[in-house]
């Protein structure tokens, strides 16, 4: 199975700060990413497809970026309603694996 | 406006199975993957397995051989999940999701999960 690592786990920031989040593939997946937003008690949200196609609907303040084994997920002005668990999802093949998660937090 | 609709929440004795429901309604249903996902209480989500409708043809995770089923009628447009030989580390939220077309290869179809179903709580408990 492809492994995906996200880091950190854990991101303290405050409103307005412009955030990065990273994940690596243990194997190429060429751009087959995508990322999701959770909330607690909510169901995962597709934020970004195809690494770094906008999902529609979702903030342009979202962005992604990367191919191969490297991807980031960029907030440019983080604003309230971001604060939540973050998810990177491989779907290059099967078993689809999700990373660890990414908890951004309010500093 | 394509709606996931899943079963009820399920209480299951260690070494029983459960079979978890997600009825589609909106769109078309027998050509995009529907896939099913577990959350354990504070971890992320997990791939358990999934179905293209149209074929028929069901994946799983390595780690779910012989304990999960994974069907899908397209007469009633509803995927079904089975996990059989249930144990406390069960115990999780199990979501349906169906994938939006990604790309294929010579095996199959993948794609990212556009829409999700509400969840399913199936706690494993003696």
């Amino acid at each position: 199975d492809i492994q995906m690592t996200q880091s950190p786990s854990t991101l303290s920031a405050s409103v307005g700060d412009r955030v990065t989040i990273t994940c690596r593939a243990s194997q190429s997946i060429n751009k087959w990413l995508a990322w999701y937003q959770q909330k607690p008690g909510k169901v995962p949200k597709l934020l970004i497809y195809k690494a770094s196609s906008l999902e529609s609907g979702v903030p342009s303040r979202f962005s992604g970026s990367g191919s191969g084994t490297e991807f980031s997920l960029t907030i440019s002005s983080l604003q309230p309603d971001d604060f939540a668990t973050y998810y990177c999802q491989q779907y290059k093949s099967y078993s689809y694996t999700f990373g660890q998660g990414t908890k951004l937090e309010i500093k | 406006q394509v709606q996931l609709v899943q079963s009820g929440a399920e209480v299951k004795k260690p070494g029983s199975s459960v079979k978890v429901s997600c009825k589609a309604s909106g769109g078309t249903f027998s050509n995009h993957g529907i896939n099913w996902v577990r959350q354990a209480p504070g971890q992320g989500p997990e791939w358990v397995g999934g179905i293209i409708p149209v074929s028929g043809t069901a994946y799983h995770a390595q780690k779910f051989q012989g304990r999960v089923t994974v069907t899908a009628d397209e007469s009633t447009t509803t995927a079904y999940l089975e996990l059989s030989g249930l144990r406390s580390e069960d115990t999780a939220l199990y979501y349906c999701a169906r994938e939006r077309p990604g790309y294929c290869d010579t095996s199959s179809c993948y794609g990212p999960f556009e829409y999700w179903g509400q969840g399913t709580l199936v706690t494993v408990s003696s």
